[in-house]
């Protein structure tokens, strides 16, 4: 079936400017993760949806980004006023379950100009 | 969040067998074990996890310490497309998994 879909696959944008990432997560999974990972890093937790509960934003790394999930499917990343240093790739994340495993996009890769 | 601590980087001879190890000295008793690999140009790869006991699928398999601070990823015969980098991670009873910095497997011929 149809795995974690991300939108686009690649943006450029210029300094100052906001940008929108889209996640597209597995049918009927119920938990929807969101994380960075900068050139040659590991991942950097961003922020985590757990069905109708509040999400977990203790990851994201200014109030410049913001994340939400409508209907409990697709998710949408925000990054208002971007700078250089957002310049990442940004990866969405979903599972069934607690005791499932992750299951995951391509990325969106974010240059910033 | 309970931390994981893996080797930066790692060999392995192709078709030999290798042993990822992982560090994991504050986990909690709800904790999970996970692995993951992430090929370049790609998002990560589920791999194996458990809880207490040693796991095994077609992938690789799992070995838990008694105390459960410590795991290693077992790959029977590596392939040169095993080369990645691989993440313990540890999941928490609310869900939320933090990765590391994993250890880049390079696997040669």
């Amino acid at each position: 079936g149809a795995g974690v879909s991300q939108s686009p696959s690649n943006k450029v944008t210029e300094k100052g400017k906001d940008v929108e990432l889209r996640c597209d997560p597995i049918s009927g999974h119920t938990a929807l993760y969101w994380y960075r990972q900068s050139l040659g890093q590991g991942l950097e937790f961003l922020i985590y949806f757990q069905g109708n509960s509040a999400p977990d934003k203790s990851g994201l790394p200014s109030d410049r980004f913001s994340a939400e999930r409508t209907g409990g499917s697709v998710s949408t990343l925000t990054i208002q006023r971007t700078q250089q240093e957002d310049s990442a790739v940004y990866l969405c994340a979903s599972r069934w379950d607690y005791g499932s495993p992750l299951h995951f996009g391509n990325g969106t890769r974010l240059t910033v100009t | 969040d309970a931390k994981t601590t893996q080797p930066n980087s790692m060999e392995s001879n192709e078709e030999e067998p290798v042993h990822l190890p992982c560090n994991h000295s504050t986990i909690s008793g709800t904790d999970y074990i996970h692995w993951y690999r992430q090929l370049p140009s790609q998002g990560p790869e589920y791999v194996i996890h458990g809880l207490t006991s040693n796991v095994n699928n077609r992938m690789a398999s799992l070995a838990i310490a008694e105390d459960r601070k410590s795991s290693t990823l077992i790959l029977h015969r590596a392939t040169l497309r095993d080369a990645a980098v691989y993440y313990c991670i540890l999941r928490d009873w609310a869900g939320k998994s933090t990765f590391g910095d994993g250890t880049t497997l390079t696997v040669k011929p």
